[in-house]
């Protein structure tokens, strides 16, 4: 079955470091996303990527970056991690078109000590 | 802009009853997609729902059903004869479906469910 597979599950690391999270989607979707979960504040999007070469910044892109090399895989990078960064981290795919939904991966914690 | 308003941050029901849990939106686009998620303590995001603007009938999934009301801008849940396991974190989200236009989901912060044995 196809699937959205994030790593790690769970990550703590230091503030200024650099951290790369994995997406990887074996849905063939076209689009990916990137978003937050914070407590009070829902999901918010950080970046997102409708095909390869193409990237876009979301609501909450400060301190984030994304590249698409390939259709499966959207990895995020925190160029250099602060505290305010520690949240948990959900990666989605959908295959475009109206009624799509987004499929999720299983989310990410990170925590920035 | 789209912007999702969801006023009640927890909800509590008795098991087999039906709760409504409220979604209210904010949006420009002629044409547009509302969703329903569930997030269970085990973190996972689970699509629930989808009404689009131009559909003629609300939707209905199983025991979910959506009350579309397009001229008061809401798109509320319900969920009927409550089980158990229906105890989770339900977010609303909203798609722009202009032409060209993003792909992207934008939430709201999400209602907490829960159902009482």
């Amino acid at each position: 079955d196809a699937e959205i597979t994030q790593s790690p599950r769970h990550k703590i690391t230091e503030t200024g470091r650099q951290v790369t999270l994995a997406c990887h989607q074996t849905w063939n979707h076209n689009n990916m996303f990137w978003y937050r979960q914070d407590l009070g504040h829902g999901l918010r999007l950080i970046h997102y990527s409708y095909g390869v070469q193409d990237t876009n910044k979301g609501e909450v892109s400060d301190g984030y970056s994304v590249s698409r090399s390939n259709t499966e895989d959207l990895p995020l990078t925190l160029e250099s991690a602060a505290s305010s960064q520690t949240s948990v981290y959900f990666c989605a795919s959908s295959p475009g078109g109206a009624r799509g939904p987004l499929h999720f991966g299983n989310g990410t914690r990170l925590t920035v000590t | 802009a789209q912007k999702i308003t969801q006023t009640q941050p927890g909800m509590f029901v008795q098991e087999k009853e039906a709760v409504t849990l409220d979604c209210t939106y904010d949006t420009s686009d002629p044409s547009y997609g509302l969703f329903w998620y569930k997030q269970p303590s085990s973190g996972e995001m689970i699509f629930l729902i989808y009404q689009g603007s131009y559909d003629q009938q609300n939707a209905t999934e199983g025991r979910y059903s959506l009350n579309f009301q397009k001229a008061r801008k809401s798109a509320n849940l319900v969920i009927s004869a409550s089980q158990l396991g229906d105890s989770a974190m339900y977010f609303c989200a909203m798609r722009g479906l202009t032409q060209g236009g993003s792909e992207k989901l934008v939430f709201g912060k999400g209602t907490k469910l829960t159902v009482n044995p």
